[in-house]
């Protein structure tokens, strides 16, 4: 495996049911990312996570809990989600280091909220 | 006002043409400029990077960056339907690796 890559590709839920969402970054950076991709809407950061250590988090709902267990691995935990939650989840890593940094996206997962 | 405004297109262009996108911005503090493409089904991808003011070229990729207008293009000449995807502007202030700020995306389709 290259670059990041995230499972499930799609997960189709309903709003009682708890899933999460996995991430994994193969580029031996130190930074990683959630964000949120709605329709004709630019890409909301939710959650940032820098050496192992939340640094942001955007006012998301607490039905989005994020967890990072080591620089490689990045998870969304999901519960009670409502059906504007619906949208590509994608996942990013990069170098944190100052000044600008790439940042290397995964393809996402396509959530839908019955 | 948001901070950065991109026409969300779609932009629909026969092949060969030259093809313009672009994006405007209020912040007067960002100075990384980032132009990512995004297939259908797929995360973005980097495809142009600029610091501060000025024009970089890439093959059949230009882009420029105007900080006096606010104003930021990515020009792709010679395009092919390979190029049809959505394209996003991204910018940061520098002060943090982690704050991107991003366009809405403009939906490029090349026609062949």
């Amino acid at each position: 495996e290259t670059g990041v890559t995230q499972t499930p590709r799609h997960l189709v839920m309903g709003m009682t049911n708890k899933k999460s969402l996995k991430c994994e970054q193969h580029l031996g950076h130190n930074a990683m990312y959630w964000y949120k991709q709605s329709a004709k809407k630019p890409l909301e950061l939710m959650f940032v996570y820098s050496l192992e250590e939340r640094v942001e988090n955007n006012s998301v709902p607490s039905r989005f809990s994020p967890e990072c267990p080591n620089s490689s691995h990045l998870f969304l935990h999901l519960h009670t989600l409502q059906p504007e939650d619906s949208a590509l989840y994608l996942c990013a890593s990069s170098q944190d280091r100052e000044g600008y940094n790439e940042q290397f996206f995964g393809p996402g997962t396509r959530l839908t909220v019955l | 006002q948001k901070e950065v405004e991109q026409d969300p297109g779609p932009l629909s262009v026969p092949e060969g043409a030259i093809v313009s996108l672009n994006c405007t911005y209020s912040n007067s503090a960002f100075q990384y400029f980032m132009w990512y493409r995004q297939y259908s089904r797929k995360g973005p991808e980097l495809l142009m990077y600029t610091y501060s003011s000025g024009n970089k070229e890439d093959g059949r990729f230009t882009a420029q960056v105007d900080k006096s207008s606010k104003y930021i293009s990515l020009f792709i000449r010679d395009s092919q339907p390979s190029d049809s995807a959505t394209y996003l502007c991204a910018m940061s202030a520098g002060d943090s690796s982690y704050k991107l700020i991003f366009g809405s995306g403009t939906r490029l389709l090349v026609r062949p």
